[in-house]
């Protein structure tokens, strides 16, 4: 079945930085890669995503990266605000829609 | 739109107690519902694949006869954990979809279950 790597697992940046957070999976049949935020106790918000057709998409502040032949995606958040603080995750599936397998998460701290 | 309202928020009750927990799309039908589970600090891990109409899909190393899962109309999924125990205490969590493919999953608040 798929797994699917995230790291760094924390990750601390100054406001007005940029945060990168890297993804890999293991299933070539995946085509769905979506990111999701959650903050402690709530449920997991989806900020941005990706399927296997497109190389790069980007909302304002936020753009995601798919390299299918490496298997690996990332996430990318410019000019950090220390709202952005929270754990996100990124997740796999064969569509949306379908089951996803999560990485196990980063949590960003941002520091004004 | 496509809201998911999941019932209750948090739970506390003793060991042996079942507990229910609701999923609920509003203003969707939802085809699938899934059910994962999240301990402290931890990622989300499915549990299980709910399919109106039929019986759920467990993932390995879910006791499907603890954790009864029930998807009887297109707006509703049920969770009960029987008999519970302290190592089930955690944050349960569903997410809906349509039957449209390639939608994301629409997820509800999260039902906080502590089992003294």
């Amino acid at each position: 079945g798929e797994n699917v790597e995230q790291h760094p697992s924390t990750l601390s940046v100054q406001e007005g930085d940029s945060a990168v957070i890297k993804c890999t999976y293991s299933d070539s049949a995946s085509n769905y890669f979506p990111w999701y935020k959650q903050e402690l106790g709530k449920r997991p918000q989806l900020i941005i995503d990706i399927r296997s057709n497109v190389g790069e998409k980007k909302d304002q502040r936020i753009a995601v990266t798919l390299n299918k032949t490496a298997k690996h995606f990332s996430l990318h958040i410019t000019e950090t605000q220390p709202e952005d603080s929270a754990v996100y995750f990124c997740a796999a599936s064969s569509q949306a829609g379908t089951a996803l397998i999560f990485g196990k998460g980063t949590t960003l701290s941002v520091s004004s | 739109g496509a809201v998911v309202s999941q019932h209750p928020s948090r739970v506390i009750c003793k060991s042996g107690t079942s507990v229910k927990i609701e999923c609920r799309s509003l203003d969707f039908q939802a085809t699938t519902m899934f059910w994962y589970r999240q301990f402290p600090k931890k990622s989300l891990m499915l549990m299980a694949t709910s399919n109106e109409g039929s019986k759920a899909t467990y993932e390995q190393g879910v006791e499907k006869d603890k954790f009864l899962i029930n998807h009887a109309s297109l707006t509703l999924s049920t969770l009960t954990v029987t008999s519970a125990h302290p190592e089930d205490s955690s944050f349960y969590i569903c997410s809906a979809i349509t039957g449209t493919s390639n939608q994301p999953q629409h997820f509800g608040d999260g039902t906080r279950l502590s089992i003294l």
